[in-house]
């Protein structure tokens, strides 16, 4: 199966939470990553969480990691129209942590 | 887009012809990627590269080739342009700190 995988869409409403999941399947990652890609734009990264860590927080982010599981999870707080793009998780492996994998992605849509 | 930069921004091949998708950074950091996005999905990785001379492949390397003479350079050979290659190709880098990937602004393909 894929490395990391994302489901692929998610609909809120404006000004209730989102929260977007990832499952990956290499125990040995260094770095866990959440990307954002608007349309017809590249990729920003958002935020992301050492393997070491349980959550962490940044303004309307919070990454939770559960390592035993090999889940992540990115909830945005107070979702606003302008979060609507698609969102990635990534996760680092091999050697030196070099090697960079993403999932599929998931699109975020806000209704209003 | 972080001192990366690729060229062309945009490329329509015939079948069986062969290319050069250029991409430099500026910023001196040893780690440099490439990556395609296909219509509607997420990233996979072609090759990367630790450091100049240095590269390995990713997980779809098929149809392309690398080299990494210098720390700024990093460039993405077609050499028989197929239309399963039409896609969004995406230049990275990082530093050797491990946590800030960055991307540049893609060349888009179009294999006809």
């Amino acid at each position: 199966g894929e490395d990391v995988e994302q489901s692929l869409f998610l609909s809120v409403r404006e000004g209730d939470s989102s929260v977007i999941n990832c499952t990956y399947t290499d125990s040995s990652s260094t770095y866990l990553y959440w990307y954002k890609q608007e349309p017809g734009a590249g990729l920003q990264l958002l935020t992301y969480i050492f393997s070491n860590m349980d959550m962490k927080q940044d303004q309307r982010l919070t990454v939770l990691l559960n390592k035993k599981d090999k889940h992540l999870s990115l909830r945005i707080a107070d979702t606003q129209t302008g979060d609507s793009a698609i969102y990635f998780c990534a996760e680092s492996k091999g050697s030196s942590a070099s090697k960079i994998i993403f999932g599929s992605g998931t699109r975020l849509s806000i209704r209003p | 887009n972080a001192g990366v930069t690729q060229t062309p921004k945009f490329r329509i091949l015939k079948i069986g012809q062969s290319m050069t998708l250029q991409c430099t950074q500026d910023m001196n950091h040893n780690y440099m990627y490439w990556y395609r996005q296909d219509p509607g999905m997420g990233l996979k990785l072609i090759y990367y590269s630790v450091g100049a001379g240095i590269t390995d492949k990713g997980e779809v390397p098929n149809g392309y080739n690398v080299s990494r003479s210098t720390t700024e350079d990093f460039p993405l050979r077609l050499e028989l342009a197929a239309p399963s290659q039409t896609s969004v190709y995406f230049c990275a880098i990082k530093g050797d700190s491990q946590e800030t990937q960055y991307f540049g602004p893609g060349t888009r393909l179009l294999v006809l």
